[in-house]
């Protein structure tokens, strides 16, 4: 089975502008978590999403919003960028019934 | 307060040295994760532990899940450069509930 995957894998955006990031899960997958990784916070919860309905979140201001379509499919939004916003950004799924998270690679994420 | 606490934060050795990186908590996890993660990419899994008192070998790596679940360790045998890494230990606290992660353990290993 193909891992998981995010686009784009790099991102460069000024303050102010809003960013758009996709993940798609491992097929048969139906769970995806997205999370924000920097040096100091360490890997930080923003939100799950299971058919189509966010479950669980973290403790990220409404800027930070995602959506899951109906092929399991997940896309984060991040508005009004901040420079703090700077991070890799991973999204991760896992087969409901399991608690193990499977990692895509990143998107990169620089906000200038 | 981090809800898991990864020890030690860095470690750097030499080639053919053995180590140990902890994981520990005050609460119960229903299974616990170890990750291994390098720069610019997303974290591996290594292995998942479900059961207290649970051990699990992958080649020069060994995890163990404590009696009550509530600690995991991971060991090395004689490390090679190419364990070099940050390794992340992960858990849930409930089935389903979302995954709460240590700070992670960055190791060097040096030839």
């Amino acid at each position: 089975k193909a891992g998981v995957t995010q686009t784009p894998r790099y991102l460069i955006k000024t303050r102010g502008q809003q960013v758009t990031l996709s993940c798609s899960p491992i097929s048969g997958h139906r769970s995806v978590s997205w999370y924000q990784q920097t040096p100091g916070q360490g890997l930080q919860f923003l939100f799950e999403y299971f058919s189509e309905t966010q479950r669980n979140k973290g403790n990220f201001p409404g800027r930070f919003s995602g959506r899951q379509f109906s092929n399991s499919r997940s896309e984060m939004n991040v508005s009004t960028l901040e420079l703090g916003d700077s991070a890799l950004y991973l999204c991760a799924s896992r087969e409901l019934g399991t608690d193990t998270q499977y990692f895509g690679p990143g998107t990169r994420l620089t906000v200038l | 307060t981090q809800l898991l606490e990864q020890s030690p934060q860095f470690l750097s050795i030499q080639e053919g040295e053995n180590l140990t990186v902890y994981c520990n908590s005050s609460s119960v996890f229903s299974s616990l994760q170890w990750y291994r993660q390098e720069p610019g990419e997303g974290p591996v899994l290594l292995v998942t532990v479900v059961t207290g008192g649970e051990v699990k070998k992958l080649k020069r790596l060994t995890f163990q899940f404590g009696d009550a679940r509530k600690d995991s360790s991971l060991h090395i045998t004689a490390a090679q450069p190419g364990d070099t890494g940050l390794y992340l230990c992960a858990g849930a606290r409930e089935y389903g509930n979302k995954l709460v992660f240590g700070a992670g353990t960055i190791l060097r290993v040096k030839s």
